[in-house]
Parts: C-alpha cells; structure tokens; sequence
C-alpha cells in the first residue's frame, strides 16, 4: 500500500524565506503527484500538478519537483509571505489519490 | 478546472441521528466522485469512490451500512451518515474526477460534521 509522508509535519519562518516542504511516497511507479493548500476548515486548493514524464512544475514563487525513482518530491516556495500561512498536502496519484500528512505552514510577518 | 459545491458547510446533530452531504458538480457532468475524511491534523483518507447508477466501492474498514452514498446523477453525489455518533465527527470533503480519478480531482469545499 502506498505510503505517502511529509516533512516537516510544522514550519514557521519569517517573512521573505525561502523554504522547501518535502514529501515521500514508497511506490515509485505512480501516475502523478500534486500539491495542495489547505486553508484552515477549508477545502484544497490546487497549487501544481506534476505528470509522470515531468520532473518539475512552476507556477509564480513556487516550484513543484519530482524525482520518481527515489520517491521524493519538493515544493519551493520563494519570498515566502504571510499569505501563504496553510497547510501543504502532496499527493500521488495511481488509480486513486493517497495524500500525505501534510505541512503546516506559518509565515510571520 | 471543475467547480464543486458542498451543503452544508458545516451541522451539528445529536447522536444517533442521520446527516445528509450534497456534493453537486457545477460546470460538468461526473460520472465519478469521490468521499474522503479528514480527521483534526490529520491527512484525507479515501472512503468511497461514488459511480452514478451503480453501487459505491467502499475502502477497507469503510462500514458501508453507515455511510450510505447515492449517486442518482451526473451532478449530485450524497454521503448520508446514519444513525451518527461522535467519533463520526469529522471534517467530510468530496471530489469529481473528469478522468475516473487517475489524473486529476476537484474537490469541494468540505462539510465539518459534529456529533454531540
């Protein structure tokens, strides 16, 4: 079964910092993974989405990379700010999504 | 991508009673959706995949007499949660899936259910 695990479980650092959240998974042969953000009581929110035959994903300041055969994925996130104060879920995806324990995130101003 | 609706957002109910989900597909026909919970601090775990005009597939340990999902429609999947007690309360958020759930899902807001 496949296992997916993130780490840090919490992150706080000040406003401006780069920062990278790590996930791992133990099946390597999946479909794709995607990052998500979850905003207190809130559902998810999509971030990136990254296909198989891709190594990475960019969307603004953050940068989504994927490295199956170790079973390893970051996401960077540049100038961190406030705003991006949430909870960071990955997921792989193969023939469902399995979603890892997520990253909580605080950014202080 | 595919916009998806929840209600309600939130219920309260006493135990022993039952509570009905909605998750409604707003811009697009779902012939799959999906039902996940979410325990406090921890991560979504798949419960059901809901398949319009057939009978949901339940994961393991997923009591399927307890979690009762219809899904009558192409838009409209119900998660109704009988006979409810307070280690149902939970945090209850459903996905369409364009692809049948291989490739991408769009998930709902979420229904934060408590039982007291």
């Amino acid at each position: 079964k496949q296992e997916v695990t993130q780490i840090p479980a919490a992150l706080s650092v000040p406003e401006g910092e780069n920062l990278v959240l790590n996930c791992s998974f133990t099946d390597s042969a999946i479909y794709n993974l995607q990052w998500f953000r979850q905003d207190p009581g809130k559902g998810l929110t999509s971030l990136l989405l990254i296909q198989s035959s891709q190594r990475e994903q960019t969307s603004g300041r953050l940068n989504a990379s994927l490295d199956k055969s170790s079973g390893r994925s970051t996401l960077y996130i540049a100038a961190s700010q406030p705003g991006d104060s949430a909870t960071y879920l990955c997921a792989v995806i193969k023939n469902q999504f399995y979603f890892g324990t997520g990253t909580s995130l605080t950014v202080i101003p | 991508g595919a916009v998806v609706s929840q209600h309600p957002s939130w219920v309260i109910c006493k135990s022993g009673t039952s509570v009905k989900i909605e998750c409604r597909s707003l811009d697009f026909q779902a012939t799959t959706m999906f039902w996940y919970r979410q325990f406090p601090k921890q991560s979504l775990m798949l419960m059901a995949t809901s398949n319009e005009g057939s009978k949901a597939t339940y994961e393991q340990g997923v009591e399927k007499d307890k979690f009762l999902i219809n899904h009558a429609s192409l838009t409209l999947s119900t998660l109704t949660v009988t006979s409810a007690h307070p280690e149902d309360s939970s945090f209850y958020i459903c996905s369409v899936a364009p692809g049948g759930g291989t490739d991408t899902q769009y998930f709902g807001p979420g229904t934060r259910l408590t039982v007291l």
